[in-house]
C-alpha cells in the first residue's frame, strides 16, 4: 500500500542525547515536511523539503537537523540543543503541483 | 507572528445542525487553503481546499468560504454527526507542492447525540 511511514510510534530519551525520528513515503511525492504538535500550539513547522540534496528551516528550526538524501526518506534529528524535545511530531509528503499533503501517524517522543 | 489564526479553540454543537469552523489569515500571499480533522495521537487527514480564485467549494457535507477581502475563510459540516468531534485545523500555502503549509492552532468540535 502507498504511504507515509513513520517510526517508531513512541520514543524515549534520556536528556542530553540525540534522537533520529524515520519518515519514508512511497507515494513518489518531492515535498516533505517536518511538524512539531504540542498541546495548544496546533502544528509548528520544524524542517521542509522541496527535492533531494536540499531543505529548508521552518519556523522552530532550532535544535533540529535533517537530510534528504533519497526522495523517499526525510529524518528528523532531535539534538541535544533542543531545549523542550518531549513533542509529537508529524511528518508529511506532497506531490509538486498539488495542494493535498498527506500526513503520517506521529511519533511521540518522550525525553525523560 | 502567526499567519493562520484559528480564535476559538473549541466548539460544541449537537447533532444534525450546522457547525462552522471559523480561520483568519494575515499573509495576502497565500493563495491555496485547507482543512484538516485530526484525531488524538494520529495524523491529520485532509478534508477539503480552496484555492484563492474560488469562494466557494463544496464536498459531501463540508463546504468551505472565502473571503479574501477579509482574509477570512470558514468550513461548514452539515448536518453535523457525532463522529465529526476532532480537532480541526486551517491551512494555507503560497503556490502548491513545494512551499511551506502553515497551520493554525485548531479548533476542537464536539458534536453530542
Amino acid at each position: 500500500d502507498g504511504g507515509i511511514t513513520q517510526s517508531p510510534k513512541y520514543l524515549f530519551r534520556k536528556e542530553g542525547q540525540n534522537v533520529t525520528l524515520s519518515c519514508e513515503q512511497n507515494l513518489n511525492h518531492d515535498a516533505m515536511y517536518w511538524y512539531r504538535q504540542d498541546p495548544g500550539q496546533g502544528l509548528r513547522l520544524i524542517y521542509y523539503s522541496q527535492i533531494v540534496n536540499d531543505f529548508q528551516k521552518g519556523d522552530i528550526a532550532e535544535g533540529y537537523s535533517v537530510s534528504r538524501e533519497k526522495k523517499e526518506s526525510f529524518p528528523l534529528t532531535v539534538t541535544s540543543a533542543q531545549k523542550n524535545p518531549t513533542a509529537f511530531y508529524l511528518c508529511a509528503s506532497r506531490l509538486g503541483g498539488t495542494i493535498e499533503a498527506f500526513f503520517g501517524q506521529g511519533t511521540r517522543l518522550t525525553v525523560v | 507572528d502567526q499567519q493562520v489564526k484559528q480564535n476559538s479553540p473549541s466548539l460544541s454543537v449537537q447533532e444534525g445542525r450546522i457547525s462552522i469552523l471559523n480561520c483568519d489569515y494575515t499573509n495576502s500571499m497565500f493563495d491555496y487553503f485547507l482543512w484538516y480533522k485530526k484525531y488524538p495521537a494520529e495524523g491529520p487527514t485532509f478534508l477539503i481546499s480552496i484555492s484563492s480564485i474560488k469562494d466557494k467549494n463544496e464536498d459531501g457535507r463540508f463546504t468551505v468560504f472565502l473571503n479574501k477581502s477579509a482574509k477570512h475563510l470558514s468550513l461548514h459540516i452539515v448536518p453535523s454527526q457525532p463522529g465529526d468531534s476532532a480537532v480541526y485545523f486551517c491551512a494555507a500555502s503560497e503556490g502548491q507542492a513545494g512551499t511551506a503549509l502553515i497551520f493554525g492552532k485548531g479548533t476542537t468540535l464536539s458534536v453530542s447525540s
